[in-house]
């Protein structure tokens, strides 16, 4: 069955300081998809990026990068020098595809406070 | 603008009684879900539905029930079979190729 363990419940930093939030995922199915989306103090989810299982290639936007490595199921997300805007809620979710597209399932999220 | 319209925002129920979220959408997407969210708890699914007139359980789908008669509309009925309804709700949308969820801004159930 499919998996998304965040084991950062709370992470803290100081304004500027990078941070990484960590996600590991379990599935049997050899496409899918995983998801990074940040969630607010107003609730709503914002999707951050979707990645494939067949792409591999890190990714950078802007102050957000990316490292998806298969050989060890992570989905790691970074920001770089952090912004007091970034104190949110950060899931990481996953989505199966062999399985017969399945809706996503979530990790239990990392709240991330940045202190100014 | 299109987007994902949830209502209301705040909700209170009494024991004993089943309330209805409302989840509406104009972006044409397939696809709905409803997923719970409680502290600590990350988001879980409660009832998706892929196309009109057809929805399949999800992991926590004991006390609520849902219909999709119209694409545009999904919406939630939690019954006073759920236990311990008080939560955050999300509503959820996406086209079925396209596996990028928009979400509501959220219904927030208590109960008195």
């Amino acid at each position: 069955a499919q998996k998304v363990t965040q084991a950062q419940t709370e992470i803290s930093v100081v304004e500027k300081e990078d941070v990484t939030l960590d996600c590991v995922y379990e599935t049997r199915d050899t496409t899918y998809y995983l998801f990074w989306y940040k969630q607010p103090p107003s609730g709503e989810l914002v999707f951050l990026i979707r990645r494939n299982s067949f792409d591999e290639q890190n990714e950078i936007s802007g102050r957000y990068s990316w490292n998806f490595q298969k050989s060890t199921s992570s989905f790691n997300f970074t920001i770089t020098a952090s912004q007091v805007v970034d104190s949110a809620v950060y899931f990481c979710a996953l989505s199966e595809v062999d399985s017969g597209n399945t809706p996503l399932v979530f990790g239990k999220g990392t709240r991330l406070s940045v202190i100014a | 603008d299109g987007g994902i319209t949830q209502s209301p925002k705040y909700l209170f129920r009494k024991e004993g009684q089943n309330v209805t979220l409302s989840c509406e959408q104009n972006l044409n997407h397939d696809a709905m879900y409803w997923y719970r969210q409680d502290p600590g708890q990350g988001l879980r699914l409660i009832y998706y539905s892929q196309i009109v007139n057809d929805f399949q359980k999800g992991d926590i789908a004991e006390g609520y029930s849902v219909s999709r008669e119209k694409k545009e509309s999904f919406p939630l009925t939690v019954t006073s079979a759920q236990k311990n309804p008080t939560a955050f709700y999300l509503c959820a949308s996406s086209k079925v190729v396209d596996r990028g969820y928009t979400f509501g801004s959220g219904t927030r159930l208590t109960v008195v």
